[in-house]
């Protein structure tokens, strides 16, 4: 069984300072990673994934997330966030399957001007 | 391009009723997947649809029933709606397998059951 856990609920940050959100996975198998954005009532967009290949992976608005393997860890980091940053973010792990896509409880992030 | 649309928006059941949500996308994607998202619960799938013409139940499919209509289509039907069924309802697609390739989401359906 793989399970996705987001230990924090909230995190609050100040404009311009840079955050990390956690995310740590378990899984017998190998994993596909992914963190997805939820915009105030919006459904999920796909931010980044890691599929194979390199461990750092970014998206195109300046977040980055570093797949390790050993800590099981796949940390979403930005230097500098924005007060349209705010949001709540989905981590999640696959096996690569159709239903096999794990969601973790969400942490929103509130940037404060 | 309207990606993934779905309606109703907000719905308010008795106990008992039934409804469908209807979803649709228009993107020429392969699979359709119904989720539902509670409060501290993150996102559970109910049902999905890897191609037209098959579906298979997720990880909470009791209480619901679904039809992929042709490839753009993929509804979700409530029987007898239950408070427990209240939640936010959200359909997705992905051009194949969602553990490797993008969800394109809707914008929801938040459902009531009083």
């Amino acid at each position: 069984a793989q399970s996705v856990t987001q230990l924090d609920s909230q995190v609050p940050v100040f404009e311009e300072a840079p955050v990390e959100l956690r995310c740590n996975y378990s899984s017998s198998v190998s994993v596909y990673l992914f963190w997805y954005v939820q915009y105030p009532n919006q459904g999920l967009q796909l931010l980044l994934k890691y599929l194979s290949g390199s461990t750092l992976v970014e998206s195109i608005n300046g977040f980055e997330a570093e797949f390790n393997k050993s800590q099981t860890s796949f940390h979403l980091r930005k230097p500098s966030v924005h007060i349209s940053d705010t949001a709540e973010y989905f981590c999640a792990v696959s096996d690569g399957g159709y239903q096999k896509v794990t969601f973790g409880t969400g942490t929103k992030l509130q940037v404060i001007p | 391009n309207a990606g993934v649309t779905q309606t109703p928006k907000f719905q308010v059941l008795k106990t008992g009723q039934s409804m469908t949500l209807q979803c649709a996308q228009d993107m020429n994607h392969n699979s359709m997947y119904w989720y539902r998202q509670d409060p501290g619960m993150g996102l559970r799938l109910i049902y999905y649809s890897a191609s037209e013409g098959t579906t298979d139940k997720g990880e909470v499919p009791n209480g619901y029933n679904v039809s992929r209509l042709n490839k753009r289509e993929f509804s979700l039907r409530l029987e007898s709606a239950a408070p427990s069924q209240t939640s936010v309802y959200f359909c997705a697609s992905s051009e194949g397998a969602a553990g490797r390739h993008e969800q394109y989401f809707g914008p929801g359906t938040r459902l009531t059951v009083t």
